[in-house]
């Protein structure tokens, strides 16, 4: 059976620095792998996902995450935070051939001003 | 805006009330989803639902009834609930049944069972 599991539940980190939120992901078949966010008060909203081809993939407002099949993960990136980017962050993965999908815990992402 | 509503977005109810969350969905999918938010916890998929068949119950109590009347709309019915329910209730749909498509989420209701 598919898992998944953020390691970091809260992550601080000032304004403009670099961020990397872990997210590593148990399967014995091919996954899709996901990140959703969710905005204070909101529900979850896609960040991007990775179905296949090329392993590195963008969103719209500069977070990427890379498919490390060898390592299990898919760890989500931003080179520079801004105070907009404070909500919280699933990583969730689905098994080919198997429509449900698995969210991990969640990681807090917190910017210092 | 997600395409996705919810209502109400708060509730509070004691434990011998009967209470229902609607969730509509404008998106024209054919998926709908009910899902439970609690602290600290992954999200917990409770019932799947695809072109109005439930597919999917994931051991969920029977004080949880879920009602899909068409494509675009969910229900989820309430009556005597225990504390340990309080949690946010997420709805949510997708184009199909499918593990690589988008879900698209409403806002949640928050309930409180006191």
């Amino acid at each position: 059976a598919q898992s998944v599991t953020q390691l970091d539940s809260q992550v601080p980190v000032f304004e403009e620095a670099p961020v990397e939120l872990r997210c590593n992901y148990s399967s014995s078949v091919s996954v899709y792998l996901f990140w959703y966010v969710q905005y204070p008060n909101q529900g979850l909203q896609l960040l991007l996902k990775y179905l296949s081809g090329s392993t590195l993939v963008e969103s719209i407002n500069g977070f990427e995450a890379e498919f490390n099949k060898s390592q299990t993960s898919f760890h989500l990136r931003k080179p520079s935070v801004h105070i907009s980017d404070t909500a919280e962050y699933f990583c969730a993965v689905s098994e080919t051939g198997n429509e449900k999908l698995t969210f991990g815990t969640g990681t807090r992402l917190t910017i210092i001003p | 805006e997600t395409g996705v509503t919810q209502t109400p977005r708060h509730l509070v109810m004691g434990m011998t009330n009967k209470k229902s969350l609607k969730c509509e969905q404008h998106l024209g999918h054919n998926a709908m989803y009910w899902y439970k938010q609690s602290a600290k916890k992954p999200l917990e998929l409770m019932f799947v639902y695809s072109l109005e068949e439930r597919v999917e119950n994931n051991s969920v109590p029977s004080r949880f009834s879920p009602e899909c009347p068409n494509s675009s709309h969910l229900f989820l019915h309430l009556h005597t609930l225990q504390p340990e329910d309080s949690a946010l209730y997420l709805c949510a749909s997708s184009q199909d049944l499918a593990g690589e498509e988008t879900q698209y989420f409403g806002p949640g209701t928050r309930l409180l069972v006191l």
